[in-house]
């Protein structure tokens, strides 16, 4: 069974531009969520997608996008990058459909917007 | 509005010693709580949660509804237990998404 994994590691934009940040599930998940850890904060829900479909949404502008695949794989998309989207960007994988299951924490991707 | 507050950024106590990490939290119903914990150079993971009502690497917390309140506590510190402690709800119902704190980074001195 392989843990979620992240991609890439960590990258540079500046502003303006548009990221795409990349999330494999946990084998057997099939629900993720993504969250925004500023330095010395916890981390923030940004939005989740079960099946394929947005389930929830935290409060960040529309500029922030996501989409989950059928392989439940799952892409974070920020448009027009601002200095304060610099921060390190969790993905957690879990099995929906039962409330009290864990959700499972991939490495992070550090995004820095100069 | 859902918040956790953990009230201190830094806890160093010495090795041996009892240990405390501090969390309140404010929901209107009733939530899950959570401990989560990242060692250096590791991903967040789950430690415990009260539902279990278990004791993991001599942690325990225990759910104060009436201080609304989810103090992590361990009798004698370990050196090995030096980490980044995170307190975090969540909601039973919708996206069940977590509510973290700011967390508290804990270092035990030998």
């Amino acid at each position: 069974e392989t843990g979620v994994t992240q991609s890439p590691t960590h990258l540079i934009k500046t502003r303006g531009q548009q990221v795409t940040l990349r999330c494999s599930s946990q084998s057997g998940h099939n629900t993720v969520s993504w969250y925004q850890q500023a330095l010395g904060q916890g981390p923030q829900f940004i939005f989740q997608y079960y099946r394929e479909e947005e389930n929830g949404r935290g409060n960040f502008p529309p500029r922030f996008s996501g989409l989950q695949f059928p392989n439940y794989s799952s892409e974070l998309n920020v448009n027009a990058l601002e200095l304060d989207d610099s921060a390190l960007y969790l993905c957690a994988s879990s099995s929906g459909g039962h409330p009290y299951n864990e959700q499972f924490f991939g490495p992070g991707t550090r995004l820095t917007v100069l | 509005a859902q918040r956790v507050t953990q009230p201190e950024k830094l806890l160093s106590v010495f090795k041996g010693a009892p240990v405390e990490l501090k969390c309140n939290y404010s929901y209107s119903g009733s939530p899950e709580l959570f401990w989560y914990v990242q060692y250096s150079r590791q991903r967040l993971q789950l430690l415990l949660r009260h539902i279990s009502r278990e004791s993991i690497k001599g942690f325990t917390a225990d759910l104060n509804k009436g201080e609304t309140s989810f103090h992590l506590k361990k009798p004698f510190a370990q050196e090995e237990d030096s980490a980044m402690y995170y307190c975090a709800l969540r909601e039973i119902q919708g996206a069940q998404k977590l509510v973290f704190g700011q967390g508290t980074r804990l270092t035990i001195n030998p």
